[in-house]
């Protein structure tokens, strides 16, 4: 299994509302990464998880409230969002070993909309 | 921290031509090269990537090649087809401190039937 699974595929709520986005993989990864992107534009980088701990966060809003409750699992809580966080947020899994660079694996993504 | 600059940023060709996509970097301690594809509606999916130890590699239609010296490296896809019609990214990292990878700005590659 080399897929990285993230649900809900769309979303679309209110700014007072509270959601999750859920991010899955089964090939054993150490690292996962949340990633914002907006149209026409290179991913974001918003957090990294390294063996299951925070270990770059990139100064996101504390609006956004990334989770990891086991190696394969990654969750991004969203509170109290603005229309402007409206994007295609991407869930990357890699094996978590850096030296000599890391091949992400993506997801398809979650694409948000906030009203 | 590492820079990436890609070009060009639209690229139209008609199937069967080449196309050639370039980066530069910043960063000489960067060591890593990858290449993403992203399609409407998908995540970016990794096609091909090079270490700073090689000059070149080839993957059926697909090549990347580097210069250490100039810093900087390209995509070149042969006989192209309107499924290689994507946007198409490239990063650069390093190993140790800074092993995320820095992305280019992306090309948009319009292959016409």
């Amino acid at each position: 299994d080399t897929e990285v699974t993230q649900t809900p595929k769309h979303l679309v709520m209110g700014m007072t509302n509270k959601k999750s986005l859920k991010c899955e993989q089964h090939m054993g990864h150490r690292a996962m990464y949340w990633y914002k992107q907006k149209a026409k534009k290179p991913p974001e980088l918003m957090f990294v998880y390294s063996y299951e701990k925070l270990s770059i966060n990139e100064s996101v809003p504390s609006r956004f409230s990334p989770e990891c409750p086991n190696s394969s699992l990654l969750n991004l809580h969203l509170h109290a969002l603005q229309p402007e966080d409206s994007a295609l947020y991407l869930c990357a899994s890699s094996l978590g070993n850096p030296q000599g660079g890391e091949k992400l694996f993506f997801g398809s993504g979650t694409q948000l909309s906030v009203l | 921290g590492e820079n990436v600059e890609q070009h060009p940023s639209t690229l139209s060709v008609q199937e069967g031509d080449s196309a050639v996509i370039k980066c530069t970097y910043s960063d000489s301690a960067s060591n890593y090269f990858p290449w993403y594809k992203q399609e409407l509606g998908k995540g970016p999916q990794l096609i091909i990537d090079i270490r700073s130890n090689v000059g070149e590699k080839k993957d059926q239609r697909i090549a990347v090649t580097l210069n250490k010296t100039a810093k900087h490296f390209s995509l070149h896809i042969t006989e192209t087809q309107p499924e290689d019609s994507a946007v198409y990214f490239c990063a650069a990292s390093n190993g140790g401190g800074s092993y995320i990878p820095t992305f280019g700005r992306g090309t948009s590659l319009i292959v016409h039937p």
